[in-house]
């Protein structure tokens, strides 16, 4: 299965940059790689997707080197209202169908301070 | 426009007994998902479908059966509920299994 490896936990305060890791050694040619951000009680919610290179909308931007094997999250200027749980996803090829099986990791729990 | 909806919000079950989780989702995605999260624990996906008609095992299937009912609805049921299955249970659907998924409010399960 392809696994993905992140810090457990970040601390921040606001204003600063944010950027998160994660692993993905064993990533599969066509899979894409995609954070979501996580509030407690509440569902993930997407952040951004990315394939190569580099990404950004709105919100963050994604970092991924050319061998793919990590990418990196970055969240400029973060606030008190970015602590949460962010998790970065992989695709996953089980042997029956070699389709996309989505695998999250651990997530990484970010703590912004005042 | 909805995006996805669980019913129900919230259920105890005692040990043996059954339910069915319901799940639907109003942007016309083709692919959809069930997964659980433990306190403390990331998502783990238990089946997905990745479009209608179809329906696959994820990384925990066992204890748990899948219908997709039409391209809009996707059910999750627990024949004989176990203590072991006490989790918050989250639906997502995406355009198609590689994009991006919405995810539902959830539904937190007690099994006593």
């Amino acid at each position: 299965l392809a696994k993905t490896t992140q810090p457990i936990s970040m601390d921040s305060y606001e204003g600063q940059e944010v950027n998160i890791t994660c692993s993905h050694n064993n990533i599969a040619t066509n899979d894409y790689i995609t954070w979501y951000q996580q509030f407690p009680s509440q569902g993930p919610r997407f952040i951004i997707q990315g394939y190569k290179t580099k990404v950004t909308n709105e919100v963050a931007s994604l970092f991924i080197p050319a061998d793919r094997k990590s990418s990196t999250l970055s969240l400029p200027r973060v606030s008190l209202s970015d602590t949460a749980v962010y998790y970065c996803l992989v695709g996953d090829e089980y042997p029956r169908g070699g389709s996309y099986i989505p695998t999250f990791g651990r997530g990484t729990s970010l703590i912004v301070h005042p | 426009n909805a995006g996805v909806t669980q019913t129900p919000k919230f259920q105890v079950l005692k040990t043996g007994q059954s339910m069915t989780l319901q799940c639907a989702q109003d942007m016309n995605h083709n692919s959809m998902y069930w997964y659980r999260q433990d306190p403390g624990m990331g998502l783990r996906l238990i089946y997905y479908s990745a479009s209608e008609g179809t329906t696959d095992k994820g990384e925990v299937p066992n204890g748990y059966n899948v219908s997709r009912l039409n391209k809009r609805e996707f059910s999750l049921r627990l024949e004989s509920a176990a203590p072991s299955q006490t989790s918050v249970y989250f639906c997502a659907s995406s355009e198609a299994v590689e994009r991006e998924q919405y995810f539902g409010p959830g539904t937190r399960l007690t099994v006593t």
